[in-house]
């Protein structure tokens, strides 16, 4: 059970959207809709921002969106707001009752 | 509104065992259609995945600590509990207790630092 990929950093301007890629394997991300994203802000506990791949939980803006192609796991965040800088988890359900989370990107509001 | 509340040493010794409880307010942990985790974060890096727990007292662990780990649950104290065992200094992390419900973590604990050092 490896640790999903995702890319150290990201970054954008006010009003653009950004993309976070979580790459995995045919066991993980690719074989199950169970992809979920989670935002951190510095010493704070993660908060879910999608579930399932594409669902967003109450309270979540629209402007972050799921996405699944293959054994890759993408967050998208649309007109990106100074708040939306954190660092963003993706984690999958691995098979046998066993969850992987990915190393962790740090989204920069430029 | 739920809230998960992780309570115990902050520091342990090199070999010794690490000990977590996480105690459930605002909702009942006997409930059927959540499961509850136990997630670690060491200092500037990501999230790992410990293990889950479910009310009846099933188990699930992560492969890499599972001859370390036991994770058990008192529905009485509505609480469930994360042992470590023969600790280093690599398991030095802040540790987060959360419930699952189905495929993700929607409530999570503060965290609570756990530094392993003589």
């Amino acid at each position: 059970q490896s640790a999903l990929t995702q890319p150290p950093s990201a970054s954008g301007s006010p009003g653009q959207s950004v993309t976070i890629s979580c790459t995995g394997t045919s066991s993980d991300v690719g074989g199950y809709n169970y992809v979920s994203w989670y935002q951190q802000h510095p010493g704070k506990a993660p908060k879910l921002m999608i579930y399932e791949v594409t669902k967003r939980p109450s309270g979540v803006p629209d402007r972050f969106s799921g996405s699944k192609s293959a054994n890759t796991a993408s967050l998208t965040v649309s007109g990106l707001q100074a708040e939306d800088e954190a660092d963003y988890y993706c984690s999958s359900y691995a098979g046998s009752n066993m969850w992987v989370f990915g190393g962790g990107t740090k989204l920069t509001v430029l | 509104q739920l809230q998960l509340q992780e309570s115990g040493p902050g520091l342990v010794k090199p070999s010794e065992t690490l000990s977590l409880t996480c105690t459930v307010s605002g909702g009942s942990i006997r409930r059927s259609d959540y499961y509850w985790d136990w997630i670690r974060q060491p200092p500037g890096e990501g999230l790992e995945w410990i293990g889950t727990i479910y009310y009846s007292g099933s188990t699930y662990y992560n492969p890499s600590l599972k001859s370390r780990v036991t994770i058990s649950v008192d529905t009485s104290k509505n609480q469930f509990s994360l042992r470590l065992t023969s600790v280093t200094a690599a398991d030095t992390a802040v540790y987060y207790c959360a419930r699952r419900s189905g495929t993700y973590e929607d409530y999570w604990g503060q965290g609570t630092l756990v530094t392993v050092s003589s």
